[in-house]
């Protein structure tokens, strides 16, 4: 159980055009969805958390105009990677915890490796 | 602000050596901790957890971790790796309040030699 899957597990784009990165809880609800990002040989950072119904909560440094999180559901979270630039090819990764409490770990999708071109 | 530390970057082992990686972080409140580990090209699996309790938890595949609250550690364990161990591990930390991101170390890369 508690299954995060996330789409496309990669992709390729133009300078410039936009990336759409989904993240669905399979079989859990998730009202809090995290987003991190991965560099090549480094951590998880965390960008932001998507709340569903609400804003999203950026780290500082994170772009929020560049970065667009809608969680629209309490299934789904949608990351958007809008103008790409080749510095923005790296490792999206988001994760849900099950249910309200904090006794659960977080469960994390596959990843999403984005390569601007 | 809550951090984690992971002192060792890159270890290097033979097969069947012990291995101890280090982990620190740094939090004035009550935390959950957490193991996971990156297999080259796989996503991040979860070895272990720590939420309250005994201190020594254990975890998947023979790893451990002891919970030091008094220096803040979580270090992780295994009396013996092997080849198959090879592969990127991640300390992190959250509050235990609700709905509240992990926060990640830097991450060790273990490789082991047959």
């Amino acid at each position: 159980g508690a299954v995060v899957s996330q789409h496309p597990s990669w992709v390729i784009c133009k300078s410039g055009t936009s990336v759409k990165i989904e993240c669905r809880s399979l079989d859990f609800q998730a009202t809090t969805m995290f987003w991190y990002r991965q560099f090549p040989k480094q951590s998880l950072m965390l960008m932001a958390t998507s709340n569903e119904g609400s804003k999203a909560t950026y780290e500082q440094g994170v772009e929020k105009d560049k970065f667009l999180i809608n969680h629209a559901s309490l299934t789904l979270s949608t990351l958007t990677v809008t103008s790409a630039h080749p510095e923005d090819s790296s490792f999206y990764i988001c994760s849900a915890v099950p249910g309200q409490g904090s006794n659960s770990p977080l469960h994390f999708g596959n990843g999403t490796r984005l390569t601007v071109t | 602000a809550q951090s984690v530390s992971q002192h060792n970057h890159h270890v290097i082992l033979s097969e069947a050596a012990s291995l101890e990686l280090g982990c620190n972080y740094s939090y004035g409140g009550t935390v959950n901790l957490f193991w996971y580990v990156q297999y080259p090209g796989q996503h991040l699996q979860l070895l272990l957890k720590y939420f309250s309790g005994d201190p020594l938890v254990k975890g998947i595949k023979g790893f451990e971790a002891e919970f030091i609250k008094s220096k803040f550690s979580f270090n992780l364990r295994k009396p013996s790796v092997q080849w198959s161990d090879t592969a990127e591990y991640f300390c992190a930390v959250n509050s235990n309040q609700a709905g509240t991101a992990l926060i990640f170390g830097k991450g060790t890369t273990l490789s082991v030699s047959s």
